[in-house]
């Protein structure tokens, strides 16, 4: 079974400090990994994701994260935090690799960011 | 820019009453998804649905839960008779092929009283 674990339900940094986001996955087929962000009263939408190729991906509004076979993580980064990056982020990996792949979600990570 | 619409925004229901919650995903869209979130939790995968059959379903998607594509645009998710746990936001997503990304939709807050 997939599972993922995001390590840190709140995350706070300062306005132009580094983001790092931490996301754990297991899973049974190749992973195919996905962050999503959920601003206030809104839905889900797609940061960046790995399928195959480049273990370097970048996303939208400046986040990239690197996938890591060996130690199974996907962490998300920005070099230079916002205060309109403050939302719930959440990790994601397919669910089984075949037809219409649902998702596995991680519990997200409220990103607060300080003035 | 095309977007995955949901409708309505909020319902309210009294437990044991039936809800349908209604998506039309992004037209060209082939594959069709059920998500739910409970408050403060995380978002849990129901139901997927490719050519006019379920796909893959989660054990929360059991028999009280049901999938429809009635008329080629719009996808629904019944409910037959609510508990008060189905309290939760539910959201529909698409997607055009496999592995792409699910686009979401706004979702719909369901409150069972």
């Amino acid at each position: 079974a997939q599972s993922v674990t995001q390590l840190g339900s709140h995350v706070s940094v300062s306005e132009g400090a580094l983001v790092l986001l931490r996301c754990n996955y297991s899973s049974s087929v190749p992973p195919y990994l996905f962050w999503y962000v959920q601003y206030p009263n809104q839905g889900l939408q797609l940061l960046l994701k790995y399928t195959t190729g480049a273990t370097l991906v970048k996303g939208i509004n400046g986040f990239e994260a690197e996938f890591k076979k060996s130690e199974t993580s996907f962490h998300l980064t920005k070099p230079s935090a916002h205060m309109s990056d403050a939302a719930e982020y959440f990790c994601a990996v397919r669910n089984s690799g075949g037809g219409a792949d649902g998702l596995t979600f991680g519990k997200g990570t409220h990103l607060i960011i300080q003035p | 820019e095309p977007e995955v619409t949901q409708t309505p925004s909020h319902q309210v229901t009294q437990m044991g009453q039936e809800v349908i919650l209604r998506c039309v995903p992004i037209s060209n869209h082939l594959y069709f998804y059920w998500y739910r979130q409970i408050l403060g939790q995380k978002v849990e995968f129901l139901v997927s649905f490719y050519n006019n059959e379920i796909s893959e379903k989660s054990e929360i998607f059991d028999d009280q839960f049901s999938v429809e594509r009635p008329d080629g645009s719009n996808f629904t998710l019944k409910i037959r008779s609510t508990k008060l746990e189905d309290s939760a936001m539910y959201f529909c997503a698409s997607n055009p092929q496999f592995y792409n990304e699910q686009f979401f939709g706004p979702g719909t807050r369901l409150t069972v009283l």
